[in-house]
């Protein structure tokens, strides 16, 4: 067990819908990442928060959004889905104790979104 | 850009062989961050191993060790004695890109198979 808790677990909706996937990290660390895991993309990033601020970006969509919380935990919001949307969506947090630190990023055990 | 290449779709050995994973990557950049994560049939992604631009030490621990080698570019794993639950996708990623602070670039993943 990593530490990082993500709900839901699973998660089949209709393609035009909006979803929020949620994410705790581990107790003490300030960042938060989001990567999306699908056959043909492979494992990519798309935000990383610290400490309540948007830090960097990556592939995201225009349709994705995503903030955290003062209390840390952080929400994705995926809008207007498609079929091409469908994959397995991972949260990892980490220390960061500094710019370019490379800290272990610890993951949490995923959602896995299924558009219709 | 980063770069991850992980050339191995797919190997399948017999329990109790040993087997290597191989890695190499590309970055421009001089101070970077090498990890090793494991996603078994379940589906969470688990840390492995963190390495940094300056140490080339290898390292083992129990069955697992790792060859890291910056003249080849390379940081390449290596299970000894194979067992069936060593059975998961492993993945080698960098971070260290100036550009996008500390997110992970993901090889395509070398998915292992151990039989009795």
């Amino acid at each position: 067990d990593s530490g990082v808790t993500q709900t839901p677990k699973h998660l089949i909706t209709a393609t035009g819908q909006r979803v929020t996937l949620r994410c705790s990290p581990r107790s003490g660390d300030l960042s938060v990442y989001w990567y999306q895991q699908s056959l043909d993309q492979g494992l990519q990033f798309l935000i990383q928060y610290y400490n309540g601020e948007e830090r960097a970006k990556g592939n995201i969509l225009e349709r994705f959004s995503a903030q955290q919380f003062p209390d840390l935990h952080s929400e994705l919001n995926l809008s207007s889905l498609e079929l091409g949307d469908s994959a397995l969506y991972f949260c990892a947090s980490s220390v960061e104790s500094g710019p370019r630190s490379g800290d272990t990023q610890y993951f949490g055990p995923g959602t896995r979104l299924t558009v219709l | 850009a980063q770069k991850v290449t992980q050339a191995q779709t797919e190997i399948s050995v017999v329990e109790k062989e040993d087997v290597t994973l191989d890695c190499v990557y590309e970055t421009r950049d001089t101070t970077y961050y090498l990890f090793w994560y494991k996603q078994p049939p379940s589906g969470e992604l688990v840390f492995l191993i963190r390495r940094n631009s300056f140490d080339e030490q290898n390292e083992i621990s129990g069955r697992y060790s790792w060859n890291f080698q910056k003249s080849t570019s390379s940081f390449n794993f290596t299970i000894t004695a194979s067992q069936v639950v060593d059975s998961a996708v492993y993945f080698c990623a960098l971070s260290g890109d100036p550009g996008t602070a500390s997110k992970l670039t993901f090889g395509t993943g070398t998915r292992l198979q151990v039989t009795l």
